[in-house]
C-alpha cells in the first residue's frame, strides 16, 4: 500500500531552468507535507514543507504547491543550480510526526 | 553533538549473524526514529520512541528486529540472525520537541550488507 508516490524516477533540467517535482498520496488524514533532499551518503535534510489547509509555500526558489482534491503535491525549483542535484523525497506526516515517504525523484541539473 | 550520531557507518556481516546499530540523537531531542532505505527504494518507517517508550513499532518487518533507548537519548536497533533482504541504509532520526510539523534531523545513516 504505497500511499505516497513520486512517479517520476528521475529529471534532467539544464541550470536556470524550472524543476518541478510531482508527488501523489492517498492518506487523507496526512496533515503535513515535506519535501526532504538527499545527497549520496548523507542523509535526508528537509527542504521545505506544507500545511494540509495551505495550498502553496515558498521559500527562496523553492515553492511547493499542494492540490487536496487532486492528492497531489508538486515541488518547483526556480532557478535550478548545478547544487541542487540530489534526491528529493516527498513525505506525509501522520500522528506522532510519522513519516510515509515516496520512492524518490533524482534531479540532474546540467550546467 | 551538533547532528545525529549514527555507528558503523559501515556493517559487512554474514547471513545469521546478529548486529547491533547505533543512534545518538540532537541532545534535547526526546524523538527518535529509525528508517530504512533499501537499493533504489524511499525511506521505510520501522520505529519511533517518544523518550524510552516506543508508541509506533509498527514498521519491524519481523520479530528479528528490536529496538530500545536508554536515558532518553542512544538507541540501538538489533537485528538477530540477519538474511540478505536486511542489506539497506539504516537511517536514525530525532525531533525537535513540539515541533510537530514533521521535520526530522537525520544522521547519515549505517549501510548494513549481509553477505
Amino acid at each position: 500500500d504505497q500511499q505516497v508516490k513520486q512517479n517520476s524516477p528521475s529529471l534532467s533540467v539544464q541550470e536556470g531552468r524550472i524543476s518541478i517535482l510531482n508527488c501523489d498520496y492517498t492518506n487523507s488524514m496526512f496533515d503535513y507535507f515535506l519535501w526532504y533532499k538527499k545527497y549520496p551518503a548523507e542523509g535526508p535534510t528537509f527542504l521545505i514543507s506544507i500545511s494540509s489547509i495551505k495550498d502553496k509555500n515558498e521559500d527562496g526558489r523553492f515553492t511547493v504547491f499542494l492540490n487536496k482534491s487532486a492528492k497531489h503535491l508538486s515541488l518547483h525549483i526556480v532557478p535550478s543550480q548545478p547544487g541542487d542535484s540530489a534526491v528529493y523525497f516527498c513525505a506525509g506526516k501522520a500522528a506522532g510526526n510519522k513519516l510515509t515517504f515516496g520512492g524518490g525523484t533524482r534531479v540532474l541539473v546540467k550546467p | 553533538g551538533a547532528g545525529v550520531s549514527q555507528s558503523p557507518s559501515n556493517k559487512v556481516t554474514e547471513k545469521g549473524k546478529d548486529v547491533e546499530l547505533r543512534c545518538d540523537p540532537i541532545s534535547g531531542h526526546t524523538a527518535l526514529y529509525w528508517y530504512r532505505q533499501s537499493l533504489g527504494q524511499g525511506l521505510e518507517f520501522l520505529i519511533y520512541f517518544q523518550g524510552n517508550s516506543a508508541p509506533d513499532k509498527s514498521g519491524l518487518p519481523s520479530d528479528r528486529f528490536s529496538a530500545e533507548r536508554t536515558g532518553g537519548s542512544v538507541s540501538t536497533l538489533t537485528i538477530q540472525r540477519t538474511q540478505q533482504e536486511d542489506s539497506a541504509v539504516y537511517l536514525c532520526a530525532s525531533r525537535i520537541p513540539g515541533l510537530n510539523t514533521g521535520e526530522l534531523f537525520f544522521g547519515e545513516g549505517s549501510r548494513l550488507t549481509v553477505l
